[in-house]
């Protein structure tokens, strides 16, 4: 059964480094999304991404962030100077036939920042 | 702003036991809504409800959703210990919205053997 994936699965870094946390969606799926979860939250939306542009996004996802889809399989998420209330679970999700049919997470990334 | 609550918070009970999960929500221009579990990791998708009043069913798990009154619920019969997860409800936002999904702070349930 075809399935999200994303690498790596934990990402340490410290404070104001850069981070590209890396997403393959379900191959024949057309949007793609980014969520968190801060440890004890909810989980949070922070962009959606259709025909290689953002469609949406939320107040969390500030000049910091991008999204990038750099190739025909690839979905990055990139944070350039992280932040310690960056520290959260990231998972990226994807749809196939419309941008309300249902989403399919990835197992995420848990990015620690220090 | 859109808002899910789900209730209970947290749940305990035993092998056996059928449990009812709750999921009111506040969205403009309501589409769709979705119930997840999510164990050690990513949230597994379970159902998508846009219709109300039709119930969506796969083995030992129902759902159900009133667009009236603003909820849905999560019916586990014959619980087993697999079932113990954290249950996430999400809705969706039609119009201009590409899907983003908002969700609740989550059910968790552990069936104890």
């Amino acid at each position: 059964e075809p399935e999200v994936t994303q690498t790596p699965s934990h990402q340490v870094t410290q404070m104001g480094q850069e981070v590209i946390l890396r997403c393959v969606p379900i191959s024949n799926h057309l949007y793609f999304y980014w969520y968190r979860q801060i440890l004890g939250q909810k989980v949070e939306f922070l962009v959606s991404f259709y025909n290689n542009e953002i469609s949406e996004k939320s107040e969390i996802f500030d000049d910091q962030f991008s999204v990038e889809r750099p190739d025909g399989s690839n979905f990055t998420l990139k944070i350039r100077s992280t932040k310690l209330e960056d520290s959260a679970m990231y998972f990226c999700a994807s749809s196939g036939r419309d941008r309300w049919s249902e989403q399919y997470f990835g197992p995420g990334t848990r990015l620690t920042v220090t | 702003e859109d808002k899910v609550v789900q209730s209970p918070l947290s749940l305990v009970v035993h092998e056996g036991d059928t449990v009812t999960l709750n999921c009111s929500y506040e969205v403009t221009n309501f589409r769709s809504l979705l119930w997840y579990k999510q164990e050690k990791k990513a949230p597994t998708f379970l159902f998508m409800l846009t219709s109300s009043g039709i119930e969506k069913k796969s083995g030992r798990l129902s759902s159900i959703l009133d667009k009236k009154e603003l909820f849905s619920i999560l019916n586990i019969t014959a619980t087993q210990t697999g079932d113990s997860a954290v249950y996430l409800c999400a809705v969706v936002a039609g119009g201009t919205s590409y899907g983003k999904l908002t969700f609740g702070q989550g059910t968790i349930l552990t069936v104890h053997p």
